[in-house]
């Protein structure tokens, strides 16, 4: 079965580090895209950035560069999404997925919920 | 950047009846549009890629349709699993963007 496993929920203070995994299994993981989606609580669907596992190509969306790291490790079959200094405006569920170009983002991971609060 | 504006923002009506979505790009996407529904709780899934293809799974009653500008998601028959929120992403340029959503409930 093609699948994208995230870790679990996370409770952190404004200042913490994060660092949240997406594990693919069934498939070449090196060979597609994956790609970060944030929605806020109540809001809609953004994409935050891809990355390329068989390189590591990583493109971020602009409002998002600069404010988190998205990595991969293919020999593990593992995308990562880190922050070094969270916000509570960084509350969100975020949701990995595969993004097998032209049919869209097709398997999707069940989402990590980050809550951020003192 | 590519904005998609999704019309109407809710649209309610009952099992059996037809739910017609729009979606407006910015600027031509030709027809690098795909659509996802995603029900509470549950993460977003495929709908449509390219603009008027339905995805592995997805049952007849759901159709895309347009190109450029300006496309349509068609559901025939609305069956009660179908009461969700319907979301178009734009793949003609980086980044990615998704619409607003439409929430389609029950009248």
């Amino acid at each position: 079965e093609v699948q994208l496993v995230q870790s679990g929920a996370e409770v952190k203070k404004p200042g913490e580090s994060l660092k949240i995994s997406c594990k693919g299994s069934g498939y070449r993981f090196p060979s597609h895209w994956i790609g970060w989606v944030r929605q806020m609580p109540g809001k809609g669907l953004e994409c935050m950035g891809i990355i390329y596992p068989g390189d590591s190509d990583t493109r971020y969306t602009p409002s998002f560069q600069g404010k988190v790291t998205i990595s991969a490790d293919k020999s593990i079959s593992t995308a990562y999404l880190q922050w070094s200094s969270l916000k509570a405006s960084d509350t969100a569920m975020y949701y990995c997925a595969r993004d097998n170009q032209q049919d869209g983002f097709d398997i999707w991971g069940q989402g990590t919920m980050v809550t951020v609060s003192s | 950047e590519i904005v998609l504006t999704q019309s109407p923002d809710t649209l309610s009506l009952s099992p059996g009846e037809r739910a017609t979505l729009s979606c407006r790009a910015s600027q031509s996407v030709n027809t690098y549009l795909a659509w996802y529904q995603q029900k509470p709780g549950q993460a977003p899934r495929v709908l449509i890629y390219d603009a008027s293809n339905r995805a592995t799974g997805i049952p007849a009653r759901f159709s895309g349709s347009g190109s450029g500008t300006d496309f349509t998601l068609t559901i025939n028959s609305l069956e009660p699993e179908d009461f969700a929120v319907y979301y178009c992403q734009q793949r003609r340029n980086w980044p990615l963007t998704f619409g607003g959503g439409t929430k389609v409930e029950i009248k």
